[in-house]
């Protein structure tokens, strides 16, 4: 069974430019989520999506945004970068059965300069 | 919300013991999750309680005290792969079934030979 799927793994940009992010989650998986994760603040929730619904959001400003397709792969973008937003972007998918335990992407390194 | 503690780093020795602990104080509670993340590798699960007590799986085991809001990790006979972050991570329930986690910032584990 393939497993969590992320491109671009690195990526450069320059503040005020925008970057989308793609995940592909474990086959028959519906839930997929986002996190960002710095040396600084750790892991932090970005926002769920189930079934091409957003159903969760954590506290990002609105630049970040996201959206899930019907083969439940799903994209998240940033817009307006900022210097802040470097980090390592982690997409995690889960079955929702059970104890739902988060299956991990290897994640995409974003730099901002 | 969720504030979840645990220590920044921790040393231990090839064959030993280690015990990590996390502190939390929340709004909801709907388990506990450990995962391990390698330096550069993406967080893999290791393991979820619910329920009060202890979970043993080899040579890792989790326990749980929800009136304390108290968890800790214990890793038996050390070996060097062990390595890594070790994230705590909190179950925070929200409407409609689904669940919001929350991760404490990890704690490095050193093992020396």
């Amino acid at each position: 069974k393939a497993g969590v799927t992320q491109t671009p793994r690195y990526l450069i940009k320059t503040r005020g430019q925008q970057v989308t992010l793609s995940c592909s989650p474990i086959s028959g998986h519906r839930s997929v989520s986002w996190y960002q994760q710095t040396p600084g603040q750790g892991l932090q929730f970005l926002f769920e999506y189930f079934s091409e619904t957003q159903r969760n959001k954590g506290n990002f400003p609105g630049r970040f945004s996201g959206r899930q397709f019907s083969n439940s792969r799903s994209e998240m973008n940033v817009s307006t970068l900022e210097l802040g937003d470097s980090a390592l972007y982690l997409c995690a998918s889960s079955g929702g059965e059970g104890s739902g335990e988060l299956f991990f992407g290897e994640g995409s390194r974003l730099t901002v300069l | 919300g969720q504030n979840i503690d645990q220590p920044t780093e921790m040393t231990a020795t090839e064959g030993a013991i280690v015990q990590i602990n996390c502190t939390y104080q929340t709004s909801g509670f709907n388990g506990l999750f450990w995962y391990q993340q390698h330096a550069g590798e993406a967080p893999t699960f290791l393991s979820y309680n619910v329920l009060d007590g202890l979970e043993e799986k080899g040579r890792f085991s989790s326990f749980l005290s929800r009136s304390k809001g108290y968890s800790y990790l214990l890793l038996k006979e050390l070996q060097m792969k062990d390595s890594a972050s070790y994230l705590c991570a909190v179950r925070d329930p929200q409407a409609g079934g689904s669940y919001i986690p929350t991760f404490g910032r990890g704690t490095s584990l050193i093992v020396h030979p």
